[in-house]
């Protein structure tokens, strides 16, 4: 129980593109998504949390008209680079829960995302 | 603020030592615990949690983890490391009473583990 599939597992893409990263919740309904950012060799750091049907919440420092969040469903949670530079290159990840649900469903994370921007 | 120290940047061990992962935690009651581990590349995956109850936690690949809260600790332990558990080690925290609580990670042990 839990799965969370997240999509694309790499994606290479040029400077001023923007790139979608999807995920997934398989096996629950994820009423709140969170969103995470990894660099090369360091922790995960907490970018945002959305909550099916709302505008999400941004962390201080992350730009949130550069990093679009969608979570239009309680299966679907949406994470888009928009004008994406090298320096948005780094591990992007998410992890899904449902309130409601015993605490299992809540901590188990999804594959995650390779975005190098070139 | 919630907030997570894993003091060991990089650990080695021989393969059959074991092993104990240091964590300590700051947060104003009783959190919830996590430690989870990343191999190169891939995603995180949980190797247990604490969220009330008895304080030595089992969790799978045979680590275990003790929660001290004299010691702010949830350290992770395993009697003997195996060649296959090189790789990134996370502990985290969270505010308990849901699921839908942020998870503040600590920034990682990498564990090497010689033959």
């Amino acid at each position: 129980g839990a799965v969370v599939s997240q999509h694309p597992s790499w994606v290479i893409c040029k400077s001023g593109t923007s790139v979608k990263i999807e995920c997934r919740s398989l096996d629950f309904q994820a009423t709140t998504m969170f969103w995470y950012r990894q660099f090369p060799k360091q922790s995960l750091m907490l970018m945002a949390t959305s909550n099916e049907g709302s505008k999400a919440t941004y962390e201080q420092g992350v730009e949130k008209d550069k990093f679009l969040i969608n979570h239009a469903s309680l299966t679907l949670s949406t994470l888009t680079v928009t004008s994406a530079h090298p320096e948005d290159s780094s591990f992007y990840i998410c992890r899904g829960t449902s309130t409601g649900k015993s605490a299992n469903y809540g901590y188990t994370f999804g594959s995650g995302t390779r975005l190098t921007v070139v | 603020a919630q907030s997570v120290t894993q003091p060991d940047i990089h650990i080695t061990v021989s393969e059959g030592a074991s092993l104990e992962l240091r964590c300590n935690y700051s947060y104003g009651a009783t959190p919830y615990l996590f430690w989870y581990v990343q191999s190169p590349g891939q995603g995180l995956q949980l190797l247990l949690k604490y969220f009330s109850g008895d304080t030595l936690v089992q969790g799978i690949k045979g680590f275990e983890a003790e929660f001290k809260r004299s010691q702010s600790s949830f350290n992770l332990r395993k009697p003997s490391v195996h060649w296959s558990d090189a790789a990134e080690y996370f502990c985290a925290v969270g505010a308990p009473g849901g699921t839908a609580s942020k998870l503040t990670f600590g920034t990682g042990t990498r564990l090497q583990v010689t033959l």
